[in-house]
C-alpha cells in the first residue's frame, strides 16, 4: 500500500456540470498521473504532473484539467461533464524513474446522466 | 508511438493450468517493460518488472522474460489458482519528452474456476 486516495469512491453527476476528483498520497512522490479506464481501451492517460504546478497533456486531455498545489494533492477536473466522461479514474504516483512502478489508487466511478 | 499489444481475452482457465497471456511492444530506445494486475474492485498492482533485453521478472509463480528480438514479454504462470482471477496488463516505459510515462495494453480478463 503507497498510501494513495482517492475521493470521492463514487460519483453521479449529471450532464453540464464540472466536476472535480481528488487523489492524496503520502509518500512523496515527485510524478503523479490520472487515467481513464474503459471496456476495450484499457488504461489511458489523461494528465499528469512532474512536480508542484507543473503538469502536461496526456492522450486524451480533452474536457480535463488538472491542478497540483502541493505534492501530495493532484485535482482532476471536469469542467463540463459529458456523458462520454463516464468512466473509472485512477490515480497513480510514482518516484519517477523508468525502474520504478507506478503506485495506484483505488479509483472512483463517475456516471454522467 | 510507443505502443502494447496483448491478448485481451476473457479467458476461463481451470484451476491448476498452465497460463500465457502473449504481450508485444513497438518502442524506440530500450523501455522497461512490466505486468500489472487488477484484481476485482481495486486498483492496478506491480505484478512483475524487468529492465533489460535477457531479464526475467517474476512473482507469485508468475514469470515474464524480455524478448528484444521477438519484441515480446509474454506471462506465463505453470499452475493458475483460483486467487489468480483479475485483469492483467502489459505496459512499458515511455520516456518521450523526458517524463516517465506508462504505456498500456488493453488488459486481459482471466477467470479460473475451481
Amino acid at each position: 500500500d503507497a498510501g494513495i486516495t482517492q475521493s470521492p469512491r463514487h460519483k453521479v453527476t449529471e450532464t453540464g456540470t464540472p466536476v472535480t476528483l481528488r487523489c492524496h498520497q503520502t509518500e512523496n512522490h515527485r510524478y503523479m498521473y490520472w487515467y481513464r479506464q474503459d471496456p476495450g481501451h484499457g488504461l489511458r492517460l489523461i494528465h499528469y504532473s512532474y512536480g508542484v504546478k507543473d503538469t502536461d497533456k496526456g492522450e486524451v486531455s480533452d474536457g480535463y484539467s488538472v491542478s497540483r498545489s502541493k505534492t501530495e494533492d493532484f485535482l482532476l477536473t471536469l469542467e463540463s461533464a459529458t456523458s462520454s466522461q463516464t468512466s473509472v479514474y485512477f490515480c497513480a504516483a510514482s518516484s519517477g524513474t523508468i525502474y520504478n512502478e507506478q503506485f495506484f489508487g483505488p479509483g472512483t466511478r463517475l456516471t454522467v446522466l | 508511438g510507443n505502443s502494447v499489444t496483448q491478448m485481451e481475452g476473457p479467458v476461463t482457465l481451470s484451476e491448476e493450468a498452465f497460463l500465457t497471456i502473449n504481450c508485444t511492444y513497438t518502442a524506440t530506445g530500450y523501455p522497461s517493460l512490466f505486468w500489472y494486475v487488477q484484481y476485482p474492485g481495486e486498483g492496478l498492482q506491480l505484478l512483475l518488472k524487468a529492465t533489460k533485453a535477457d531479464d526475467k521478472g517474476s512473482n507469485k509463480g508468475f514469470e515474464a522474460t524480455y524478448r528484444k528480438e521477438t519484441t515480446s514479454f509474454h506471462l506465463e504462470k505453470g499452475s493458475v489458482q483460483v486467487s489468480d482471477s483479475a485483469v492483467y496488463f502489459c505496459a512499458l516505459s515511455d520516456l518521450q519528452g523526458g517524463s516517465e510515462k506508462l504505456v498500456f495494453g488493453k488488459g486481459m480478463k482471466l477467470t479460473v474456476n475451481p
